[in-house]
């Protein structure tokens, strides 16, 4: 079964740095890309970036591109997202998801991890 | 602004059928067949309805449809149910560097 894992609810202070995770199983992960998207409270989703963790080739969104870096470590099948110094502007849900390397299909989700920026 | 152009909101009656609009370009909707559909009910994770814009994933019922035409895709709900109340978003393979584009969303109401 596929499975895409996310870290846990984070409260952090702006200025702070974070790293949160997506674990994926079930299947080879260095075959799929893994996406990231934000979703603010209320809001819709919006598109961050993706890596291919075979190469760790990256994209982001130009909106993205030099606030948060997206990594992976294909060695334990988990893929990362970090900011090095938060904002309040930062508090959203993220959801990691797997794109087919064919059709771009965004086939399966992880449970989403909460980040609040709060002083 | 997103990429791709979704109305805000449809609504329905139970029974009836409604359908939601995704509105690209060239470089997405309307140049590959590689669009996608997602429904997300409030406070979970979004979940795939529609892949290579009419394919339904296994467990999907078919009452969900869809279609392209041109630059613009759209997602049919027939037999409307109140479970089929949430948002749906659209998203599509773009020839720019980003390799995915999305809709705004559309929150359908079951009336």
């Amino acid at each position: 079964e596929v499975q895409l894992v996310q870290s846990g609810a984070e409260v952090k202070k702006p200025g702070e740095s974070l790293k949160i995770s997506c674990k994926g199983s079930g299947y080879r992960f260095t075959s799929y890309w893994i996406g990231w998207v934000r979703q603010m409270p209320g809001k819709g989703l919006e598109w961050m970036g993706i890596i291919y963790p075979g190469d760790s080739e990256t994209r982001y969104s130009p909106s993205f591109q030099g606030q948060v870096t997206i990594s992976a470590d294909k060695s334990i099948s988990t893929a990362y997202l970090q900011w090095s110094s938060l904002k309040a502007s930062d508090t959203a849900m993220y959801y990691c998801l797997r794109r087919t390397p064919t059709s771009s299909t965004l086939d399966y989700w992880g449970q989403g991890t909460l980040v609040t920026v709060s002083s | 602004q997103s990429a791709l152009t979704q109305p805000a909101s449809v609504s329905g009656s139970p029974g009836q059928s409604i359908t939601i609009s995704c509105t690209g370009t060239s470089s997405d909707v309307g140049g590959y067949n590689y669009v996608s559909w997602c429904q997300q009910h409030p406070g979970k994770a979004p979940k795939l309805m529609i892949f290579d814009v009419s394919n339904r994933p296994s467990g999907v019922s078919n009452r969900f449809s869809g279609s392209k035409s041109g630059n613009t895709a759209s997602l049919t709900i027939s037999g409307l149910q109140a479970e089929d109340e949430a948002d749906y978003y659209c998203s599509s393979y773009t020839s720019n560097s980003t390799l995915v584009v999305f809709g705004g969303g559309t929150k359908l109401t079951v009336l």
